[in-house]
């Protein structure tokens, strides 16, 4: 079992829709939980960083951990075709930091 | 003030050579990350590195590639004699010591490394 499981996709879905992303994982040792996005040809870029179980809300973004179910999700509300890229989930403990393959993530206008 | 910089952003190389990639993390982060993109993977950590230590190699293939932080200068990954499974974009990013690997990475544009 792979440590980290993302849904490469893609996903595409019409601008103003509320887009849900997913990882799950399978080691208990992660202790941080965050989502990139990486826009084609560019590096990654944080967008959400959580410690702990529960939802933390930015903007559009809200990031949701559930540690009990070694699940993480990120959802975005009114989505923009500015937002088509590629959402990559992470995990960090210890010293090293886990990367998802990506979901890649088309917003239709 | 300047983000981590890499370079160079493109790189061509034959069969054999020598590939040298550069990052300079952003100011005030002592800690540097290589990370390995193929197209349709996610990032594959290579090394964890701070100022003249490396952390943890574990990601790193055991031939041909190492990589250094030196106390001045720039972080350099090596690839020895490449072949062409070396083609990929290599990711740098860098975190301040406050965080350590908490994941608040920042990341470079990448080198794209093409072997022919």
């Amino acid at each position: 079992q792979k440590e980290v499981e993302q849904d490469p996709g893609p996903l595409s879905v019409p601008e103003g829709a509320i887009v849900s992303l997913n990882c799950t994982y399978s080691n208990s040792a992660f202790q941080y939980f965050m989502w990139y996005r990486q826009y084609s040809r560019k590096g990654p870029e944080l967008l959400m960083y959580t410690y702990s179980s529960g939802n933390k809300e930015d903007g559009r973004f809200t990031a949701q951990v559930d540690k009990s179910s070694k699940y993480i999700s990120l959802f975005i509300r009114d989505s923009q075709p500015s937002d088509s890229a590629t959402y990559l989930c992470a995990m960090g403990g210890g010293d090293k930091i886990i990367f998802g393959k990506g979901t890649r993530l088309h917003i239709l206008p | 003030n300047a983000g981590v910089m890499q370079n160079p952003r493109h790189l061509v190389r034959r069969r054999g050579q020598e590939a040298r990639l550069r990052c300079s993390p952003m100011k005030g982060h002592s800690h540097v990350y290589w990370y390995r993109q193929l197209p349709e993977e996610g990032l594959k950590f290579m090394v964890y590195l701070q100022k003249e230590n490396i952390i943890d190699e574990s990601g790193m293939p055991k031939e041909r590639f190492s990589a250094e932080f030196p106390k001045e200068g720039p972080s350099i990954l090596r690839i020895q004699q490449v072949v062409r499974g070396d083609s990929a974009a290599y990711f740098c990013a860098s975190s301040p010591p406050a965080t350590g690997t908490t994941g608040e990475l920042f990341f470079g544009e990448g080198s794209r490394l093409t072997v022919l």
